[in-house]
């Protein structure tokens, strides 16, 4: 089945620290890949999305590219914030009749000043 | 634009009541699907609905279920209510139409069983 794995956290960083956040998954034909976050007390905000090979999504400074050869979609910033503190999770979508999103378990990244 | 909104956003209940949540999706949109988040489990689809019926469901049992009304607004209930049933309820919606897969959430409800 359509499966979606990403790596255990939770992550701590300090502030302007290089973040990678992986994840990999399993799907039949070509699947729509996402990063959402949740921050505390909130529901899930879109970060940024893929729909095919080789596009790579940004926004606010993470970008993550969909790596068909690897099935990938790992999450990198540059240079994290505090603010960047949340729980991500990476997700997929395939076709086939429904916009059902399937989730990793999500990976709670903390950055310290 | 006004965003996906979720009422009520806190509830508690006691075991064997029956609850019913709303969710009213971005105006333009006319899918609507349900989540359920617990820690042990994560992020679960419950059901989807576009255009007032049901296009997919997830792996809940009966006591799950929901609808969609002609302005796309829709409701999810929870009969016979059991401890595990507490969970953060979250409702997506949007355009259905299978190009985009943009999902925008709501806040959520919390649900407390008791």
């Amino acid at each position: 089945g359509n499966s979606v794995t990403q790596m255990e956290g939770p992550v701590t960083l300090s502030e302007e620290a290089f973040l990678t956040i992986n994840c990999t998954y399993t799907a039949t034909g070509y699947p729509s890949l996402f990063w959402y976050v949740q921050y505390p007390g909130e529901g899930l905000q879109l970060l940024l999305k893929a729909t095919k090979a080789d596009d790579k999504g940004s926004n606010k400074g993470f970008e993550a590219t969909y790596r068909k050869e690897t099935t990938s979609f790992h999450l990198e910033k540059g240079s994290v914030q505090v603010s960047d503190s949340a729980v991500y999770f990476c997700a997929l979508s395939y076709p086939g009749g429904s916009e059902k999103l399937v989730f990793g378990k999500g990976t709670k990244l903390t950055v310290n000043p | 634009k006004a965003g996906v909104t979720q009422t009520p956003r806190y509830l508690i209940k006691t075991r064997g009541q029956q609850v019913t949540l709303s969710c009213s999706p971005i105006s333009g949109h006319r899918s609507v699907s349900w989540y359920q988040q617990t820690p042990g489990q994560g992020l679960q689809f419950l059901f989807e609905y576009f255009s007032e019926t049901q296009r997919n469901k997830g792996n809940f049992p009966g006591r799950f279920s929901g609808r969609q009304f002609s302005n796309s607004r829709s409701e999810m209930n929870v009969s016979t209510l059991e401890l595990g049933d507490s969970a953060l309820y979250l409702c997506a919606s949007s355009f259905g139409d299978q190009i985009s897969y943009e999902q925008y959430f709501g806040p959520g409800t919390r649900l407390t069983v008791t």
